[in-house]
């Protein structure tokens, strides 16, 4: 069975400040990573993926993940906040073959000018 | 050039209606998805088919029926819809053996 916890459902950072959003996750098997970016009254857009490569993973927009397996986790950082960098955010877990995302609750983030 | 696009983008309805939304893919991919995004924003799978079965079904009442008349489309029909069933329904689609989904832009049904 695999599942996905995003501590913190809002996140507050204040523009050009370092953006952590935290994902731990669950599987019995390898999993597969993702991290997701969702804007007001829009659909999911990947941000960046982890598929059994490079555990450092770079995404869109200035974000990368570090896949931890010792601590099962995916965090998403990014180094400074951008006021457009306000939405929602979703880590998400499948494993290879089960053809279904588990979702986290999401993290919404709050830019600050 | 839509990747994934999905029709109505909003649905308002009564009770007890009956109504159907769809979905287009024009990746060439042969795995398309429906999840559902409650009103905290909970994304839930709620069925998958791949070259046009069925592969996922997640406990899902069965007023909720899907359809797949090609590998590019996949429709969700909803019979005698409840307050219960407002919320955002995305489309998705893959291709088998990768595992990245596209997500459409959502239908927000609200039912009255």
């Amino acid at each position: 069975a695999q599942s996905v916890t995003q501590l913190g459902s809002h996140v507050s950072v204040s523009e050009g400040a370092l953006v952590l959003l935290r994902c731990n996750y669950s599987s019995s098997v390898p999993p597969y990573l993702f991290w997701y970016v969702q804007y007001p009254n829009q659909g999911l857009q990947l941000l960046l993926k982890y598929t059994s490569a490079a555990t450092l993973v770079k995404g869109i927009n200035g974000f990368e993940a570090e896949f931890k397996k010792s601590e099962t986790s995916f965090h998403l950082t990014k180094p400074s906040a951008h006021m457009s960098d306000a939405a929602e955010y979703f880590c998400a877990v499948s494993a290879t073959g089960t053809y279904k995302y588990i979702f986290g609750t999401g993290t919404r983030l709050k830019v600050l000018a | 050039d839509t990747a994934v696009s999905q029709t109505p983008k909003y649905l308002v309805t009564q009770m007890g209606n009956d109504k159907s939304i769809k979905c287009e893919q024009n990746l060439g991919h042969d795995t398309m998805y429906w999840y559902k995004q409650d009103s905290k924003k909970f994304l839930k799978i709620m069925f998958s088919y791949n070259n046009k079965e069925l592969i996922i079904n997640e406990t899902v009442p069965n007023r909720f029926s899907p359809k797949s008349p090609d590998k590019a489309h996949l429709n969700l029909h909803i019979n005698s819809l409840e307050l219960g069933d407002s919320a955002v329904y995305f489309c998705a689609s893959s291709l088998a053996g990768q595992e990245t989904q596209y997500f459409g832009p959502g239908t927000r049904l609200l039912v009255l």
